[in-house]
């Protein structure tokens, strides 16, 4: 099935430096979600996006809906060892249809 | 609110035998379930969606008599993998949603890991 395009794949960052991922899709979508998932559990939502051009904030984390409606990044600001997971985006085709497709996935490790 | 449970949270097998997952959402009537699998250090991939009351419809590739999937209520579906194999072997995830008009969040189990000996 289609994926989503994630990147970078892992990132590895020392506790207090900022985190920037994104996703990208050759299809358009109009719901852009962002998860994450800690080892041996469900994936967990982070913040939800409805509108292209949105920036939505929870907390330390931002994320934006990209214009083209094909892309969107998500931000974390002065990372903590909690912060620690993959990070999945997800993208929803048409508003009522609530299938997700998801991306390939960030793995970020904080280096003590 | 919003709490999905599974059961089991991992199952050991043996290759041939049917196992069945439960998912159940606890404090809400989930007019639509999805099952998704997820191999090590992958993504999850969208099995099924299951609507209460009908059958599930398959995502190309999944084969729908080897994944079977109930979803008698509003509160509970089941996956059973029949005959299973060791390439069965994976993480399963649930997710409900309410289906209201608008809200279209989905809320996820925390998994059911199955290992096909």
């Amino acid at each position: 099935g289609q994926q989503l395009n994630q990147s970078p794949q892992s990132m590895f960052i020392q506790e207090g430096e900022d985190v920037s991922m994104n996703c990208t899709s050759s299809s358009i979508f109009n719901t852009w979600l962002w998860y994450k998932q800690e080892p041996g559990e469900g994936p967990v939502l982070l913040i939800a996006l409805y509108k292209a051009g949105e920036l939505t904030s929870n907390g330390r984390l931002t994320a934006q809906f990209g214009i083209t409606r094909k892309d969107s990044f998500l931000n974390i600001s002065a990372s903590i060892p909690s912060d620690v997971g993959i990070y999945f985006c997800a993208g929803q085709l048409s508003f009522g249809n609530e299938k997700l497709t998801f991306g390939t996935g960030t793995r970020l490790t904080i280096i003590p | 609110g919003a709490v999905v449970s599974q059961h089991p949270s991992r199952v050991i097998c043996k290759s041939g035998t049917s196992v069945k997952i439960e998912c159940r959402s606890l404090d809400f009537q989930a007019t639509t379930m999805f099952w998704y699998r997820q191999f090590p250090k992958k993504s999850l991939m969208l099995m099924a969606t299951s609507n209460e009351g009908s059958k599930a419809t398959y995502e190309q590739g999944v084969e729908k008599d080897k994944f079977l999937i109930n979803h008698a209520s509003l509160t509970l579906s089941t996956l059973t993998v029949t005959s299973a194999h060791p390439e069965d072997s994976s993480f399963y995830i649930c997710s409900a949603s309410e289906g209201v008009a608008g809200v279209n969040e989905q809320f996820f189990g925390p998994g059911t890991r199955l290992t096909v000996l």
